[in-house]
């Protein structure tokens, strides 16, 4: 079974504190993204990437980076964590080249920034 | 990538079919249409997808018109299991490279009472 695993399932944090938000996949697929998810605002993209080092912006980047060292890991930066940050952060993984491009989700990261 | 609309809510009960309608008025040649289903603190999960016509798969139908400027989910005698979030989305297969990424809304909240 394909799976998408996020490191964390709940992370508290500090405003001001570089925090890292990790992303497996064993699925070899070329695309990940992240989203945050917030009530009554849906799932927002904030970064995705097509390939090993590259990234392209999604609607909400300002405050996040993203890195891509290797195909199965997709991090996702906040380089200096704010309150407004505290969300449910999802990643997720898709193979661009196939008719079914369906993404498969991770189970999310709640994140509290104080 | 097209905008979609798409009830805030529904609400059902046990055994009844659930039809939930997306408009999708600037839906562009190449896109498909692509439905997700999202359980509490739980990241979205592909149900089904489709480019016109009826496709119907163990989970849901998804019936398009010709025009595709529209489409709807069926769920078959819906379960209390049913109640979630059901995203609609509407997007290209980005060309041969497979660059995309998806824009989820805020979805349909159906809530199936017993």
């Amino acid at each position: 079974d394909v799976k998408v695993t996020q490191s964390s399932r709940y992370l508290v944090k500090r405003t001001g504190e570089k925090v890292f938000l990790e992303c497996v996949q064993d699925m070899d697929h070329e695309n990940m993204f992240w989203y945050r998810q917030d009530p009554g605002l849906g799932l927002r993209l904030i970064y995705f990437s097509y390939d090993v080092k590259m990234k392209e912006k999604g609607d909400i980047p300002e405050g996040y980076s993203v890195s891509r060292e290797k195909k199965e890991r997709f991090s996702l930066i906040l380089e200096s964590a704010s309150t407004n940050q505290t969300s449910m952060y999802l990643c997720a993984g898709g193979d661009g080249r196939k008719t079914y491009y369906g993404y498969t989700f991770g189970s999310g990261t709640r994140l509290t920034v104080v | 990538l097209a905008k979609t609309t798409q009830p805030i809510s529904m609400d059902s009960y046990e055994g009844q079919e659930v039809n939930i309608t997306c408009s999708h008025n600037n839906i562009a040649t190449n896109d498909y249409i692509t439905w997700y289903q999202q359980f509490p603190s739980q990241g979205p999960r592909f149900i089904i997808q489709g480019y016109k016509t009826k496709v119907t798969n163990e989970v849901a139908s998804l019936f398009i018109p010709a025009d595709r400027k529209s489409s709807t989910l069926s769920l078959p005698r819906v379960s209390l299991s049913d109640t979630a979030v059901y995203y609609c989305l509407v997007g290209d297969h980005g060309g041969d490279t497979g660059r995309r990424a998806l824009t989820f809304g805020s979805g349909t909240r159906l809530q199936v009472q017993p």
